[in-house]
């Protein structure tokens, strides 16, 4: 069964530097998301990305945060500058476009 | 962002019996809303969704209902099983972009 894979699993970092999340999302999808968890927190929305360019992003993806689709099978997730805050569970997620998204395993990021 | 609830922070439920898991939401725009299930450390995985025109969807064991006036979804899980131990967070989407979660309900299912 086709999944939506991450890498890596988990990403230590100190403030300040920047750090690029990897996706690869199902093949045949379209749409893709990246998702973020603080925690003991809800699951949140950071942005979507659809035909090359974003399509919604969030309060939270503010000018540290970018993506980008750099191949036909890549789709990453790049923060500038950390900050201890950015801490967090992050999930990659993909959809046909029929509402269902499929969620990778996330990258657990530490910033110290 | 209180747009979607799940208002019992855990569910304890014995095996074979049915699991009720409950999601309110406030957004009168949602029009599309699904149910995942979690295990620690892994991502959300998908269960069952439903769309605002209807009132049920049926999938194996699992059921979700809507109540559109109330605002409110259900998930039925019958029988439990061991393995449905697990979190399972209700989300919704208007226009079929980004998904609100709900907090999320830990299921423990006894046997």
């Amino acid at each position: 069964e086709p999944e939506v894979t991450q890498t890596p699993s988990h990403q230590v970092t100190q403030m300040g530097q920047e750090v690029i999340l990897r996706c690869v999302p199902i093949s045949n999808h379209l749409y893709f998301y990246w998702y973020r968890q603080i925690l003991g927190q809800k699951v949140e929305f950071l942005v979507s990305f659809y035909n090359n360019e974003i399509s919604e992003k969030s309060e939270i993806f503010d000018d540290q945060f970018s993506v980008e689709r750099p191949d036909g099978s890549n789709f990453t997730l790049k923060i500038r500058s950390t900050k201890l805050e950015d801490s967090a569970m992050y999930f990659c997620a993909s959809s046909s476009g029929n509402d269902e998204q499929y969620f990778g395993p996330g990258t657990r990021l530490t910033v110290t | 962002d209180q747009q979607v609830k799940q208002n019992s922070p855990s569910l304890s439920v014995q095996e074979g019996r049915i699991s009720i898991l409950n999601c309110d939401y406030t957004n009168s725009m949602f029009d599309y809303f699904l149910w995942y299930k979690k295990y620690p450390a892994e991502g959300p995985t998908f269960l069952i969704s439903i769309s605002s025109i209807k009132d049920k969807n049926e999938d194996g064991r699992f059921t979700v209902f809507l109540n559109k006036s109330a605002k409110h979804l259900s998930l039925h899980i019958v029988p439990s099983q061991p393995g449905d131990s697990a979190v399972y967070f209700c989300a919704a989407s208007a226009g079929g972009n980004k998904l609100v979660f709900g907090a999320g309900t830990i299921l423990r299912v006894k046997s």
